[in-house]
């Protein structure tokens, strides 16, 4: 079956950076676009970067663009958030999606930023 | 970016009776290829988000068939016909035309 899991996330200074992975299995990651969505503490649902399936073209959420960097590799079935100069703003709950229009969901990874 | 309101934002039901969620977005989710990129995703609570409908209408796999989902343009429907104590959740739209992607605020659904 479609398995997302997600790892990385940890408690991080402001001004720090951390790296989330998501490794998949269950269909072939090549194939598909994936995306990164966050949910703040109590908070709603917010698009953060997607993938295109052949590497080629990434997208960002304003508030992210130039902090954080969206990757992936085929050849091991993951994908990959570098997050740069991060903020309290940015502490949530981050889920690997498999593709652009809410497929497949991880179980998410906790990022917390707080001095 | 393309605003996605809920209403209501709480919703409580009586088991067995229906259910409706509307879903306005501030710009037509017609997409250039002539689809529409509007998803529901139900959040139970303490769970992952798990998406019941793509492309307006078309059901994921599991989805109850008591779960419907319509509309076109501006203005989506999700529509529970019976409630089940199971649908307790968080509800949100979603569209996917225009980047951003952006979510409705979400819909809490309780057993009244």
């Amino acid at each position: 079956q479609v398995q997302l899991v997600e790892s990385g996330g940890a408690l991080v200074k402001p001004g720090g950076s951390l790296r989330l992975s998501c490794a998949v299995s269950g269909f072939t990651f090549s194939d598909h676009h994936m995306s990164w969505i966050r949910q703040g503490p109590g908070k709603g649902l917010e698009w953060v970067a997607y993938i295109t399936s052949d590497r080629k073209t990434t997208y960002y959420a304003d508030s992210m663009k130039g902090r954080f960097t969206v990757s992936r590799d085929n050849t091991k079935n993951s994908l990959y958030l570098q997050m740069n100069s991060l903020t309290t703003e940015d502490t949530a709950v981050y889920y690997c999606v498999r593709g652009t229009w809410g497929g497949n969901w991880g179980q998410g990874t906790l990022v917390t930023v707080s001095s | 970016d393309v605003v996605m309101t809920q209403s209501p934002l709480s919703l409580p039901v009586t088991l067995g009776q229906p259910a409706s969620i509307s879903c306005r977005s501030s710009q037509s989710l017609v997409h250039s290829d002539g689809n529409t990129y509007l998803s529901w995703v139900q959040q139970r609570p303490g769970q992952s988000p798990r998406r019941l409908f793509y492309r307006v209408s078309d059901r994921d796999s599991g989805v109850p068939d008591r779960f419907s989902g319509s509309g076109s343009g501006t203005d989506f429907t999700l529509r529970i016909s019976r409630v089940e104590a199971e649908d307790v959740a968080i509800y949100y739209c979603m569209q996917a035309t225009h980047w951003p992607y952006t979510f409705g605020q979400g819909t809490r659904l309780d057993i009244k």
